[in-house]
């Protein structure tokens, strides 16, 4: 069954207006999140790293104004795109880390397709 | 730093061919090594993993990678394609020692022809 899963599945926004995407870790507590950008056709590109009860990590380049993070439980983590424009269309996808005994994974949510008009 | 690098951003191969699909990695320190599909519109799927231990991995659906350090590759090999498998494979690699970021490869789009 599904591990992690995100809603909404598609939004379609207009240009100036917010949209918040929500992450869910369904199987096990999760302190550390991820969040990717994917282009068309492209791989992705991880935006920021978000922490359980801590500011999120952002890559370069990723304006942390524009792309609010908030990580308030151990199983929820939200992307919040701000005044969003169309270049912020795309497919964004969170992941859920999760460290063994042995090693570490991923798990990767279905994806959230944003399209902004 | 890591990257990698997937050689053919499209492959064809017919239904029941050997499906190959490559994958070179660049790491500063001992990787750990991920092959994900993607189908359209969905998120990504583990296929299988190489952390430590054999260096030939067995994965989902019949799929399997051989880790070999000194070619410094991870390509992922199946027997016989199935029209099922025709999807976005995604290579990636991220480092065994405690950071866990994922570093993605640009992707191979397998298309099986009947």
């Amino acid at each position: 069954g599904a591990v992690v899963s995100q809603h909404p599945s598609r939004v379609i926004c207009k240009s100036g207006t917010s949209v918040k995407i929500e992450c869910r870790s369904l199987d096990f507590q999760a302190t550390t999140m991820f969040w990717y950008r994917q282009f068309p056709k492209q791989s992705l590109m991880l935006m920021a790293t978000s922490n359980e009860g801590s500011k999120a990590t952002y890559e370069q380049g990723v304006e942390k104004d524009k792309f609010l993070i908030n990580h308030a439980s151990l199983t929820l983590s939200t992307l919040t795109v701000t005044s969003a424009h169309p270049e912020d269309s795309s497919f964004y996808i969170c992941s859920v880390f999760r460290r063994t005994s042995s090693s570490y994974e991923q798990y990767f949510g279905p994806g959230t397709r944003l399209t902004v008009t | 730093a890591q990257s990698v690098t997937q050689l053919g951003s499209h492959v064809s191969v017919s239904e029941g061919a050997l499906v190959l699909l490559r994958c070179n990695y660049s790491s500063s320190v001992p990787p750990y090594l991920f092959w994900y599909v993607q189908y359209p519109n969905q998120g990504l799927q583990l296929l299988l993993k190489y952390t430590t231990g054999a260096t030939l991995v067995k994965g989902i659906n019949g799929f399997e990678a051989e880790f070999k350090k000194s070619e410094t590759s991870f390509h992922l090999t199946k027997p016989s394609a199935h029209m099922s498998d025709a999807a976005e494979y995604f290579c990636a690699v991220s480092e065994s020692t405690g950071a866990n970021n994922l570093f993605f490869g640009t992707g191979t789009r397998l298309t099986v022809i009947p």
